[in-house]
């Protein structure tokens, strides 16, 4: 089965501090494409960073990066610099064929 | 601006009403995606249409029905027989699993 795996329904962070979410995934596929979507209180969906399985240089995108581990699927998500406009719930999700799987979701508190 | 149009933003329905949700994207992608989102948990897959003319069913389709008749457009048909559909339903489109989706703003639907 393919699956993503989201291990913190919750974690918080203070204002300016670091925080990683933990992601796991599940396929035999050997080329798929990783995400983390962001859904802040308005509920709209809006993509944070992306990832290519074939490529071993961990995408960054401002103060967001990732430490891809292909060979643990493993797709954790770095926040520096914390900042209260990323409270949010956070979601992993991958395409292992045609269809986007997504995790659990982690909820992010970042506190003043 | 491109973009993906949900409407309406709430709907409320009677018990054995059909309702239908509407889905319009500018963004001229080919494929298109319904999901369903319950508090606490991931986005699951109810339908998706690949091209004009031709869907599949998701992970959770029974109770619900679509249509793909214009590229633009993805109407999601909530039966009578949907036990459940109270729920937060978001639609998007893709033009290659490489960049993920874009989402809509999501409809929020109660039973009244």
């Amino acid at each position: 089965a393919q699956t993503v795996t989201q291990s913190q329904p919750e974690m918080s962070v203070q204002e300016a501090e670091t925080v990683t979410l933990s992601c796991t995934y599940d396929t035999s596929e050997n080329n798929y494409y990783l995400f983390w979507y962001k859904q802040p209180p308005s509920r709209q969906m809006i993509l944070v960073i992306r990832q290519e399985a074939y490529k071993q240089q961990n995408a960054t995108e401002n103060r967001f990066s990732v430490n891809f581990q292909k060979a643990a699927k493993s797709f954790s998500l770095k926040i520096s610099d914390s900042q209260l406009g990323d409270t949010a719930m956070y979601f992993c999700a991958f395409i292992p064929g045609g269809k986007l799987i997504f995790g659990q979701g982690t909820e992010l508190s970042v506190k003043p | 601006d491109g973009g993906i149009t949900q409407s309406p933003k709430y709907l409320f329905r009677k018990e054995g009403q059909n309702v239908t949700l509407s889905c319009e994207q500018n963004l001229n992608h080919d494929a298109m995606y319904w999901y369903r989102q319950d508090p606490g948990q991931g986005l699951r897959l109810i339908y998706y249409s690949q091209i004009v003319n031709d869907f599949q069913k998701g992970d959770i389709a029974e109770g619900y029905s679509v249509s793909r008749e214009k590229k633009e457009s993805f109407p999601l048909t909530v039966t009578s027989a949907q036990k459940n559909p109270t729920a937060f339903y978001l639609c998007a489109s893709s033009r290659s699993r490489r960049y993920g989706y874009t989402f809509g703003s999501g409809t929020r639907l109660t039973v009244v």
